[in-house]
């Protein structure tokens, strides 16, 4: 069976500092990939997605970045978090072709 | 641009009681919409997904209706339990291929 394991949990950072969230799928190939974020009363905003490995297309301006490595891994990155970076944040996966969507556990990143 | 909106945000009612939750879309050009649910601090779990073309979905006590032309989903959970208490989401897949989220109801189940 798939899943989806992504990490930290929780994460305190200061400004400035860098930012590293790993996302990771198992027991599938060449899945979508997507990263979101979710503000305490709003709904998910999708930040990033992949459709293969190098693939990455980003839907709002922003200071983060995402990378796809290898087939199923994804990384949520950034050189200086900034305050209004803090935030619940999600990594997701769909089959090819296929419309369904499976989230991990989520990162909690509170910006100090 | 497809707005996504979820009444009430915060929903309380007494074990044994129907739930009823709405979801409102302002454009019809969708290709499907699912209900998740998310416990506190959690990620989301998916509970039911309505391709454009159909009316509802059923699992086991869940049951969610679409009505496109009036940009419109609810979803009902019949005889709630305290372990319905959650955050239900509704989220739409657009006509540019992006799933577009509601702010989510807040539910609490009490027994």
């Amino acid at each position: 069976s798939q899943t989806i394991h992504q990490w930290p949990a929780t994460l305190v950072q200061p400004v400035g500092s860098p930012l590293s969230l790993e996302c990771t799928v198992e027991g599938t190939s060449n899945p979508n990939l997507y990263w979101y974020r979710q503000a305490a009363g709003r709904g998910l905003q999708l930040l990033f997605y992949s459709v293969g490995i190098g693939q990455i297309s980003s839907e709002v301006p922003q200071n983060l970045s995402a990378s796809r490595p290898q087939d199923r891994q994804f990384i949520l990155s950034s050189k200086k978090l900034l305050l209004s970076d803090s935030g619940f944040y999600l990594c997701a996966w769909s089959p090819r072709g296929q419309e369904k969507l499976f989230f991990g556990s989520g990162t909690q990143l509170s910006v100090l | 641009k497809q707005e996504v909106t979820q009444i009430p945000a915060a929903l309380s009612v007494p074990e044994g009681e129907n739930l009823v939750l709405n979801c409102s879309f302002t454009d019809s050009a969708i290709y499907n919409l699912q209900w998740f649910r998310q416990d506190p601090g959690k990620g989301l779990t998916s509970l039911l997904l309505i391709q454009s073309s159909q009316r509802e979905q059923t699992s086991g006590r869940l049951n969610a209706s679409l009505d496109k032309s009036s940009g419109r989903s609810t979803l009902y959970i019949a005889a709630s339990q305290p372990g319905d208490s959650a955050t239900y989401l509704c989220a739409v897949l657009d006509s540019w291929g992006k799933l577009q989220f509601g702010a989510g109801t807040q539910v609490v189940v009490t027994p």
